[in-house]
């Protein structure tokens, strides 16, 4: 069956950029009318959507981040990836990839754990 | 922005029991609201989808009513492995929002 399979550095410092990949394993990234998303937990806190993306390109984001944020998909490694640029503390959350279709989110990642601090 | 407002925040309930959450949105979604559970340190799983649509692989003993603005989750019952925070969504409108969670706790 398909898996989610989140990645990326757990540390970032101030202003710099959060880079995260997805990987898609058991399934083709292109097929299907699904859309690839990434979602944020703060610590002890409730889930904020970032955005997503279909794998022809188009994009919606979040508009509390969207100046911040890009989310791509690269088909010929089967992966997703979300860039979030000028972090700051506020940032430091659990960063889940999920697949999007038709109205909810059928399928996560384990997530991954990203601290902002110098 | 919709946004979803559950009740209660926090449950402790013993097994056995009913248990009842409400989602209350602040606009009109239709059927478009979703259920997720989440267990400590995993990430959140589908329930139910457009509001009573039990999603595969979940147990009978969940499940969703409502449309509009008001939404419930009803888990008849509880068993020990429900302890969890369950979490409301919705997808009519972006951004997609969630609800603030409600955590229950088994006694």
């Amino acid at each position: 069956q398909v898996q989610l399979q989140d990645s990326g550095p757990g540390l970032v410092k101030p202003s710099q950029t959060l880079s995260l990949t997805c990987t898609v394993s058991g399934g083709s990234i292109s097929s299907g009318a699904y859309y690839w998303s990434w979602i944020r937990q703060h610590p002890g806190k409730g889930l904020e959507w970032i955005g997503y993306s279909y794998h022809s390109g188009s994009t919606y984001y979040s508009p509390s981040l969207k100046s911040r944020v890009t989310i791509s998909v690269d088909t010929s490694k089967n992966q997703f990836s979300l860039k979030l640029t000028s972090v700051t503390a506020a940032d430091t959350a659990v960063y889940y990839c999920a697949r999007y279709v038709t109205g909810n989110f059928d399928l996560w990642g384990r997530g991954t754990l990203v601290t902002v601090s110098s | 922005e919709v946004v979803l407002t559950q009740s209660p925040d926090f449950q402790s309930v013993t097994p056995k029991e009913k248990v009842t959450i409400t989602c209350r949105a602040s606009q009109s979604i239709g059927s478009s609201l979703h259920w997720y559970q989440q267990k400590p340190d995993q990430s959140p799983k589908l329930l139910i989808k457009f509001a009573s649509q039990s999603f595969s692989g979940v147990p009978s003993r969940f499940s969703g009513s409502g449309s509009g603005t008001d939404f419930t989750l009803t888990i008849n019952s509880l068993e020990a492995e429900d302890a969890a925070t369950y979490y409301c969504h919705q997808s009519s409108s972006l951004p997609q929002t969630f609800g603030q969670g409600t955590k229950l706790e088994i006694k």
